[in-house]
């Protein structure tokens, strides 16, 4: 059964960081994309950041680019989100996914995200 | 950038009812939709993928048509588990989510 465990989220000033984690279970990790996606309070789903599975390639929604960082490490099925100089509007849940699709050298195409962890709360605010 | 609108915003059905949901983009997306259901504090699901497959363990009851710019989900016989917020999802480059359809049970 496929699985995906987040945490480290939880309150921080704006301007502020935190590191988030993702530890998977059940597929064969290295194999997929995976993605963060977020869902601010009470609004929709917003991808902000995928990471090939082999670790060579990221992408970031214009919001994060240079704020924040992808990384995985395959030989512990785990993937992180390093966030810096955060904003109150960066305020929101923040989902980890496997990512079914691929990249060209020019546009990615991602079919669609399953399964999804649970979320983990991350509130920015003074 | 590829823009879904869904419709309706709310709907509002009683149990053993047809849920029909639609999902219209901003141009083409060919057969790439995906459609996923949220629960209140949950995360979200995938229940359909590339427009009418039913990902591993969703209801038959479930099921996606459509094609180019226009798409619809529908719930053939609505159980009062099925009240949630259903997301539709494009593939085409970056990928985006609607706004989602909340469906109700009375």
């Amino acid at each position: 059964q496929m699985q995906l465990v987040e945490s480290g989220g939880g309150l921080v000033k704006p301007g502020g960081s935190l590191r988030l984690s993702c530890a998977a279970s059940g597929f064969t990790f290295r194999d997929y994309y995976m993605s963060w996606i977020r869902q601010a309070p009470g609004k929709g789903l917003e991808p902000i950041s995928y990471i090939s599975g082999s670790n060579t390639s990221t992408y970031y929604v214009d919001s994060v680019k240079g704020r924040f960082t992808i990384s995985r490490d395959n030989a512990k099925k785990s993937l992180y989100l390093e966030m810096k100089s955060l904003r109150v509007e960066d305020t929101a849940v923040y989902y980890c996914a496997r990512t079914v699709g691929y990249c060209t050298s020019t546009v990615c195409y991602f079919d669609y995200f399953d399964p999804w962890g649970q979320g983990t709360l991350v509130t920015v605010s003074s | 950038e590829i823009v879904l609108t869904q419709s309706p915003a709310t709907l509002s059905l009683s149990p053993g009812e047809r849920a029909t949901l639609s999902c219209r983009a901003s141009q083409s997306v060919t057969s790439y939709l995906a459609w996923y259901q949220q629960k209140p504090g949950q995360a979200p699901r995938l229940l359909i993928y590339d427009t009418s497959h039913r990902a591993t363990g969703i209801p038959a009851r479930f099921s996606g048509s459509g094609s180019g710019a226009d798409f619809t989900l529908t719930i053939s016989s609505l159980e009062p588990e099925d009240a949630a917020v259903y997301y539709c999802q494009q593939r085409s480059n970056w990928p985006t989510f609607g706004p989602g359809t909340k469906v109700d049970i009375k």
